[in-house]
Order: C-alpha cells, then sequence, then structure tokens
C-alpha cells in the first residue's frame, strides 16, 4: 500500500525559512509530489522529485532521500501569502496524498 | 483553457436522496480522480480511472460508484446519501507518467442533512 506521513502544524514568521517533512511507506516508489492548497481553494502543484536530492523552484526547494523513506519541502523567505496546506504526494500505484501540513506565517 | 471542470459547486442533500458529480478536463489526460477532502483533513482517494474504461477503488469507495464516460468526464455518484458524506469533492486529472502533475477543480461543497 502507499501512506504518507505529515506533521499536523508548522508555524513561522515573514522572512523565515521553514521545513516541512514527509514520511512515505510504499512499495516501488516512484517519486513524491508536493502540493499547496490555500483556504477554500484548490490544490496546485509545486514539485516532484523522482531522484534522490534536491531541486529548486524559486524560493521552494524539495528534496527526497529514498534510503531513508523521507523528503520536505523548504519554504526560504516566507511571506504571509504562503500560509496554506503543503501535501506530499504519492504516485506510484494511484495519487495518494499526505496527511497535510498547516502552515501559519505571522508577521 | 478551462482545465478540470466541476458541476456543481454547492449541494445540499437530504439523507437516503441520490446525485452526481460532474467532471469534465479538456488536457485530454489519461487519468482521472475523485478525492473527498473533510475540514482540517488531508485529501483521500475514492475512485480513480487510469484509462477510458477503466475504474478502480482508492482508500474509501464505500457509498459510492463512478463512471468514466469518456476520456474527458468521470462522474461520481451518491446511491443514497448520508451525512457522513458531508464533504468537499475535488475532481482531478493527470497525464501519463508518474512524474506529471495533477490538475484539480475548483471543488464541491456537499452537505447532507
Amino acid at each position: 500500500g502507499q501512506s504518507l506521513e505529515q506533521p499536523s502544524e508548522v508555524t513561522a514568521v515573514e522572512g523565515a525559512i521553514v521545513q516541512i517533512n514527509c514520511t512515505y511507506q510504499t512499495s516501488g516508489f516512484y517519486g513524491l509530489s508536493w502540493y499547496q492548497q490555500h483556504d477554500g481553494g484548490a490544490p496546485t502543484f509545486l514539485s516532484y522529485n523522482a531522484l534522490d536530492g534536491l531541486e529548486e523552484t524559486g524560493r521552494f526547494s524539495s528534496f527526497l532521500s529514498r534510503s531513508d523513506s523521507y523528503g520536505y519541502l523548504l519554504l526560504q523567505e516566507l511571506q504571509m501569502k504562503d500560509s496554506a496546506s503543503y501535501f506530499c504526494a504519492d504516485h506510484t500505484d494511484k495519487l495518494i496524498f499526505g496527511t497535510g501540513t498547516r502552515l501559519q506565517v505571522f508577521p | 483553457n478551462a482545465g478540470v471542470t466541476q458541476t456543481p459547486k454547492f449541494q445540499v442533500l437530504k439523507t437516503g436522496q441520490s446525485m452526481t458529480l460532474q467532471c469534465a478536463q479538456d488536457m485530454n489526460h489519461n487519468s482521472m480522480y475523485w478525492y473527498r477532502q473533510d475540514p482540517g483533513m488531508g485529501l483521500r482517494l475514492i475512485y480513480y480511472s487510469a484509462s477510458e474504461g477503466t475504474t478502480d477503488k482508492g482508500e474509501v469507495p464505500n457509498g459510492y460508484n463512478v463512471s468514466r464516460l469518456n476520456k474527458r468526464e468521470f462522474s461520481l455518484r451518491l446511491e443514497s446519501a448520508a451525512p457522513s458524506q458531508t464533504s468537499v469533492y475535488f475532481c482531478a486529472s493527470s497525464g501519463t507518467g508518474v512524474s506529471t502533475e495533477a490538475f484539480f477543480g475548483q471543488g464541491t461543497r456537499l452537505t447532507v442533512v
């Protein structure tokens, strides 16, 4: 089966750096995706890691370690608009989402 | 380019009533999905379709049925609605290959009273 675990909530201040972790248990794992969802909105795609290492996209970076069954999303230079829920996702067999992490950014 | 379109956006049902949620995508995607999201919770997969003519159960399929009408359309049916099915429902689609991103509809807010 597929399962992904995330911390339920993370808080930070504007301008800071925050890391959102994701641990997974999937047989034949392909890769890890990250999605952002603002309150009342639909999820939107942020990034995908198929290989170990860091992928950088602007202020957001995503990391994967297959040997540790672990990944994270790194958000730099936090802005108020980054307050949202963040989900890791596994597309190995069917698209399954993690439990989600609510990020609150304070001024 | 509309992307993924869901209808309706809001719906109130009485217990025992039936309804169908419609979803259509215009990106020529093979895979389509239905999720439910309860307040403060994650996205749980109800059913998915890897290609036209195929459907498979997800994590929480009980009480639901689906139809992949053609490549564009994937509908979700509640035969006898229950209060436990009060939720926000999202349809999504993605192309072939595990790295392709999924695109979501705007969601249907369903209340069963």
